[in-house]
């Protein structure tokens, strides 16, 4: 298995424009959550789908991110428009029932 | 409601000397932990897990952690330190008591192992 795999590695855009992170989880595991990590505020869950159902979204800072899983091998996340405080490091991680996360490598977002 | 304390910023070490990374915990049912090891430009990385039986887990890199009930802690050890485990570590809780749904990870502890 080649692990959780995440697009793209990084992404460099203007603030306001509309950005889409992609995840693919691993096979067989039916959780897949969203987490984005900042020196200032650590590791933050954001959102976490169970079967492609979102389950929590508490952790969405405001409407302008959105997550969906259309299906089991995959998941987005979009910012739409994008500000320079929602740079950071976003990963994607998935899990089966009662197992360990299994992190992809992140996608390093930077909004100037 | 379920929460993670590592109250080290930072651990230094020099090489062949054990280190201990602090853990503590709180949930309201049974929890489940885990230690994560995240390297410079790279995701988190699973290391070991606890979630019944013997309260001494062993996990990868020769790393260990001791579940504690009474004291609520899950201390990370290695008998002898390595240059190359010089990483961030995150303790990490799933309070099964809550629905076990979620994981909650600490503020992470770096570690810095010195030649």
């Amino acid at each position: 298995d080649a692990g959780v795999i995440q697009s793209p590695r990084h992404e460099v855009t203007e603030m306001g424009q509309e950005v889409t992170l992609r995840c693919k989880p691993i096979s067989g595991h039916d959780y897949l959550f969203w987490y984005r990590q900042t020196m200032m505020r650590g590791l933050e869950l954001l959102i976490y789908f169970n079967n492609n159902v979102p389950i929590d979204d508490s952790g969405m800072p405001e409407d302008r991110f959105s997550a969906k899983m259309p299906n089991a091998s995959f998941s987005t996340l979009k910012i739409q428009p994008s500000e320079p405080r929602d740079s950071a490091v976003y990963f994607c991680a998935s899990r089966s029932q009662g197992g360990g996360y299994t992190f992809g490598s992140g996608t390093r977002l930077t909004v100037v | 409601a379920q929460s993670v304390a590592q109250p080290e910023d930072q651990v230094n070490v020099a090489e062949g000397n054990p280190l201990t990374v602090k853990c503590t915990y709180s949930v309201s049912g049974n929890p489940y932990l885990f230690w994560y090891v995240q390297y410079p430009n790279r995701g988190l990385q699973f290391l070991l897990k606890y979630i019944t039986g013997d309260n001494l887990v062993k996990g990868s890199y020769g790393f260990e952690a001791e579940f504690n009930k009474s004291q609520t802690s899950f201390h990370l050890k290695k008998p002898s330190a390595l240059v190359s485990d010089s990483a961030l570590y995150f303790c990490a809780v799933r309070d099964m008591g809550a629905g076990g749904f979620k994981t909650i990870f600490g503020a992470g502890t770096r570690l810095f192992v010195k030649a």
